[in-house]
C-alpha cells in the first residue's frame, strides 16, 4: 500500500525556515516523480514544486520560485521542501503527492496524497 | 491566482447527473490531459480522472471525465450523498512550466 507521511510543519515568524520531510512507502520511490502541494486555510489546492525521479527536472511555482527547494534522498525514500523567507501567505497545509503512473506528474496528475502538515506564519 | 477556471458550485438531488466544466487555454489543457480531484471536507485530495477519462482502481463509473480543445468536463451520474465535496480539475502548463489548479467546484447534494 502507497504511504506519504508529511512532517515538519508548525508556527513560524515572517522571515523565517522550515523544513518538511515526506516518508514514503508501498511502492519504487526511486521511480516515481513527486510534488508538493499546498492549500491556504478555506482556498483551493494550489501546486509548490515537482521533482522528477531523478532530480533532473525540477519546477516551482513563481510564488515560491527562489524561497523554496525541493529535494528528494531515494536512499531514503523521503522527500523535502526546504522553504526560507516564509510569508504570511505561506500558511497553508503542505501536501505530498505521487505522480499516478511513471509517465508523470504532467501525464497524470497526482494519485496519491498523504495527509499534509500545516504550516503556519505568523508574528 | 487559478489558471483554470470552473464554476464555483453545482448541485443536483440524489440519482441525478451532475456536470462541472473546467475551462483552460492552449498551453494547458489545449495540449496537456486534464486530471481531476475530489477532496471530502476534512480530508486530502483524492484522484478521480486521469489523462482526461481514466478512473484509477475503485473509483466508480459513476464519474466520467471528458476534453475538448481547450475545456474538460467532469460527469457524475447517479449522484449519490456521499459525493458532496470539492471538485477540482488540474493540468500541466507548457507556458508557466508548472502544474494548476482549478479554482474548485463544491457540490451540493439536495
Amino acid at each position: 500500500e502507497v504511504q506519504l507521511v508529511e512532517s515538519g510543519g508548525g508556527l513560524v515568524k515572517p522571515g523565517g525556515s522550515l523544513r518538511l520531510s515526506c516518508a514514503a512507502s508501498g511502492f519504487t520511490f526511486s521511480s516515481f516523480s513527486m510534488n508538493w502541494v499546498r492549500q491556504a486555510p478555506g482556498k483551493g489546492l494550489e501546486w509548490v514544486s515537482s521533482t522528477d525521479y531523478s532530480s533532473k527536472a525540477i519546477y516551482y511555482a513563481d510564488s515560491v520560485k527562489g524561497r523554496f527547494t525541493i529535494s528528494r534522498d531515494n536512499a531514503k525514500n523521503a522527500l523535502y521542501l526546504q522553504m526560507n523567507s516564509l510569508r504570511v501567505e505561506d500558511t497553508a497545509v503542505y501536501y505530498c503527492a505521487r505522480a499516478t503512473t511513471l509517465a508523470g506528474i504532467a501525464e497524470t496528475g497526482s494519485g496519491y496524497w498523504g495527509q499534509g502538515t500545516l504550516v503556519t506564519v505568523s508574528s | 491566482q487559478s489558471v483554470l477556471t470552473q464554476p464555483p458550485s453545482a448541485s443536483g438531488t440524489p440519482g441525478q447527473r451532475v456536470t462541472i466544466s473546467c475551462s483552460g487555454s492552449s498551453s494547458n489543457i489545449g495540449i496537456n490531459t486534464v486530471n481531476w480531484y475530489q477532496q471530502l471536507p476534512g480530508t486530502a485530495p483524492k484522484l478521480l480522472i486521469y489523462s482526461n477519462n481514466q478512473r484509477p482502481s475503485g473509483v466508480p463509473d459513476r464519474f466520467s471525465g471528458s476534453k475538448s480543445g481547450t475545456s474538460a468536463s467532469l460527469a457524475i451520474s447517479g449522484l449519490q450523498s456521499e459525493d458532496e465535496a470539492d471538485y477540482f480539475c488540474g493540468a500541466w502548463d507548457d507556458s508557466l512550466k508548472g502544474y494548476v489548479f482549478g479554482t474548485g467546484t463544491k457540490v451540493t447534494v439536495l
